[in-house]
């Protein structure tokens, strides 16, 4: 079993509409937990950190059940410019916290 | 704005080569990380740094090894290059405690013939 899994998508979505995404976790003892979103052709970039308490930033909102192992992602009012691949990232070990990706899901915003 | 930069963003190499990437941040964060990405196995973690001249393996180190030398500065080395090494290679680094908090370099696609 892979230590972060997600749906790989593709998420075909029209503008405007509301979106989730779900990413599961085998390690238990994981203490963070983030989104990142990555362009086409270009670098990961850090969307929102997870908080047990769940958090909101604009249009996106991420939540953590840590009973059922799971993170999820949600896109209020989807735009043209969310199109991208959405990764669920945990941290894994203790002491130096190492980040583990999932392999991502991808969202298609269209008009 | 944090900076990463990496040397080449693309590289065409022949088996048995020796490969050198570089990896350059400007934002004086202590952890540095080479991560390779390919399809349908996402990023996986071959080495990192946490401090100058200390160097830990990750998941994949079989066939590489890094250098820091310098705070800034995060090489990652192929002894001799193979195809299953053909990837994209992304830097990162990270403040110290923050290891949510990566930035990334553009990436180096590596194609080994």
């Amino acid at each position: 079993r892979k230590e972060v899994e997600q749906d790989p998508g593709p998420f075909n979505v029209p503008e405007g509409a509301t979106v989730a995404f779900n990413c599961t976790y085998s390690n238990s003892a994981s203490q963070s937990f983030f989104w990142y979103r990555q362009d086409c052709r270009k670098e990961p970039k850090l969307l929102m950190s997870v908080y047990s308490s769940g958090n909101e930033d604009g249009r996106f909102t991420a939540q953590l059940n840590r009973a059922s192992q799971y993170i999820s992602l949600l896109i209020r009012d989807s735009k043209l410019s969310d199109s991208a691949t959405y990764l669920c990232v945990v941290t894994r070990g203790t002491g130096f916290q190492k980040l583990v990706f999932g392999t991502g899901t991808r969202l298609l915003v269209s008009p | 704005d944090v900076k990463v930069t990496q040397s080449s963003r693309y590289l065409v190499k022949r088996t048995g080569e020796k490969v050198f990437l570089e990896c350059v941040q400007d934002m004086d964060h202590e952890n540095m990380f080479w991560y390779r990405q390919d399809p349908g196995l996402g990023l996986r973690l071959i080495y990192f740094s946490y401090d100058v001249k200390m160097k830990e393996k990750g998941d994949i180190p079989e066939g590489y090894s890094v250098s820091r030398e310098k705070k800034e500065r995060f090489s990652l080395i192929l002894e001799s290059a193979s195809t299953n090494q053909t990837s994209m290679y992304l830097c990162a680094s990270s403040f110290r405690g923050r290891t949510g908090e990566l930035f990334f370099g553009e990436g180096s696609r590596l194609t080994v013939l």
